[in-house]
């Protein structure tokens, strides 16, 4: 079956530092790759995307660039501000079948302090 | 326009009532799902329709008795809910077809007492 490991949380750093957030995944066919972002209180966002390998997502100075081979999205912001504080899913959903799950990681909290 | 609308935002029933949870798209997507999230956790799957027809039941309890009346619309009757059914319940829709994008709504936070 699918799945999605995420690195564990939560990840508190100071406005301008570096972010990497960590996601791997095992899935059996060759799926699409997602970053969403939940703000306290609401539902969540799509970040961003990426639907074959090599491809890199971005938005609002996020990125993550789909890896084959080594199975992996990871997150990255150059300087990160207190406004990106939320809690960040990695999520997978296969681009074949019936299927229409999305098969989330395990979440990861990011608190940026001033 | 991306905007999924549920309603209510937040609602507070007893075990023996019965309420309506209500989602709304006007993307013109035809799958749209139900999902239940619990504090510090992912959302969990409970629902899928496609074309107005149930697809997928993530073997979810009959308390929670789901509706799809037309291609915009999305309901979620609960009766007879027990306390561990509070979460946030968000709704989602994309297009009918396989590794597409999810739009979620901001969700209705419910407490059952």
């Amino acid at each position: 079956g699918n799945s999605v490991t995420q690195m564990e949380g939560p990840v508190t750093l100071s406005e301008e530092a570096f972010l990497t957030i960590n996601c791997t995944y095992t899935a059996t066919g060759y799926p699409s790759l997602f970053w969403y972002v939940q703000y306290p209180g609401e539902g969540l966002q799509l970040l961003l995307k990426a639907t074959k390998a090599d491809d890199k997502g971005s938005n609002k100075g996020f990125e993550a660039t789909y890896r084959k081979e080594t199975t992996s999205f990871h997150l990255e912001k150059g300087s990160v501000q207190v406004s990106d504080s939320a809690v960040y899913f990695c999520a997978l959903s296969e681009t074949s079948g019936s299927a229409r799950q999305l098969t989330f990681g395990s979440g990861t909290q990011l608190t940026v302090l001033p | 326009d991306t905007e999924v609308t549920q309603t209510p935002k937040h609602l507070v029933m007893g075990m023996t009532n019965k309420k309506s949870l209500k989602c709304e798209q006007h993307m013109g997507h035809r799958a749209m799902y139900w999902y239940k999230q619990k504090a510090k956790k992912p959302p969990e799957l409970m629902f899928v329709y496609s074309y107005e027809k149930l697809s997928i039941n993530e073997s979810v309890p009959s308390r929670f008795s789901p509706e799809c009346p037309n291609s915009s619309l999305l309901n979620l009757h609960l009766h007879a809910l027990q306390p561990e059914d509070s979460a946030l319940y968000l709704c989602a829709s994309s297009q009918e077809r396989a590794g597409v994008v999810q739009y979620f709504g901001p969700g209705t936070r419910l407490l059952v007492l």
